[in-house]
């Protein structure tokens, strides 16, 4: 079935750098590819929107200038958290739509960040 | 909008028990409706899923039918093992402008299972 990766799984970083996390779709083209936050036993929540070749769709309340979103190829999109502070901390997800009539979306395995 | 409401955990049930976590929906337009899992650490697996009303999604021993007149779509498994251990998330997708699809989560479920 279809494949997502996320990647890193973990990172640590200091306060006041950058990371940047990898969502690749593996056997599928994603025209689409999603960004979540999940903080400690709660839902998901939709960051942004990211298609390929366009500038993502940010939810309300979500920094763009601060959560930077390419999608620069049909099977890679990247989430970059910039200028990192402790309160980013938290578990990212990314998934992926094949698109088509059956909207099935996948997700990848998740990457936790943690700012110290 | 959209929204997602289920079954506030944490649920916890011996092996072999009856299971049922409910999840009623409200929905612009026609959702496609979903059950995710997720095991400890792990991101999240799509569990089962029905695209339409009537329609009776089944996976693993976990079945929920797509109930349009409730608004509901409740995740139900005769026997749970322990290996069911999880939190389950009930989720929507509705087009979301072009061939978007947006999905909307429920809340989560904590679900473990006691030997």
């Amino acid at each position: 079935g279809a494949v997502v990766s996320q990647h890193p799984s973990r990172v640590i970083c200091k306060s006041g750098t950058s990371v940047k996390i990898e969502c690749r779709s593996l056997d599928f083209q994603a025209t689409t590819m999603f960004w979540y936050r999940q903080f400690p036993k709660q839902s998901l929540m939709l960051m942004a929107t990211s298609n390929e070749g366009s500038k993502a769709t940010y939810e309300q309340g979500v920094e763009k200038d601060k959560f930077l979103i390419n999608h620069a190829s049909l099977t890679l999109s990247t989430l970059t958290v910039t200028s990192a502070h402790p309160e980013d901390s938290s578990f990212y997800i990314c998934s992926a739509s094949s698109g088509g009539t059956g909207n099935t979306i996948y997700f990848g395995e998740g990457s936790w960040l943690t700012v110290v | 909008g959209n929204s997602v409401t289920q079954m506030e955990g944490p649920v916890t049930l011996s092996e072999e028990a009856f299971l049922t976590i409910n999840c009623t929906y409200t929905a612009t337009g026609y959702p496609s409706l979903f059950w995710y899992v997720q095991y400890p650490g792990e991101g999240l697996q799509l569990l089962l899923k029905a695209t339409k009303a009537d329609d009776k999604g089944s996976n693993k021993g976990f079945e929920a039918t797509y109930r349009k007149e409730t608004t509901s779509f409740h995740l139900e498994k005769g026997s749970v093992q322990v290996s069911d251990s999880a939190v389950y998330f009930c989720a929507l997708s509705v087009k979301s402008g072009g061939s978007n699809y947006k999905l909307t989560f429920g809340k989560g479920t904590l679900l473990t299972v006691n030997p």
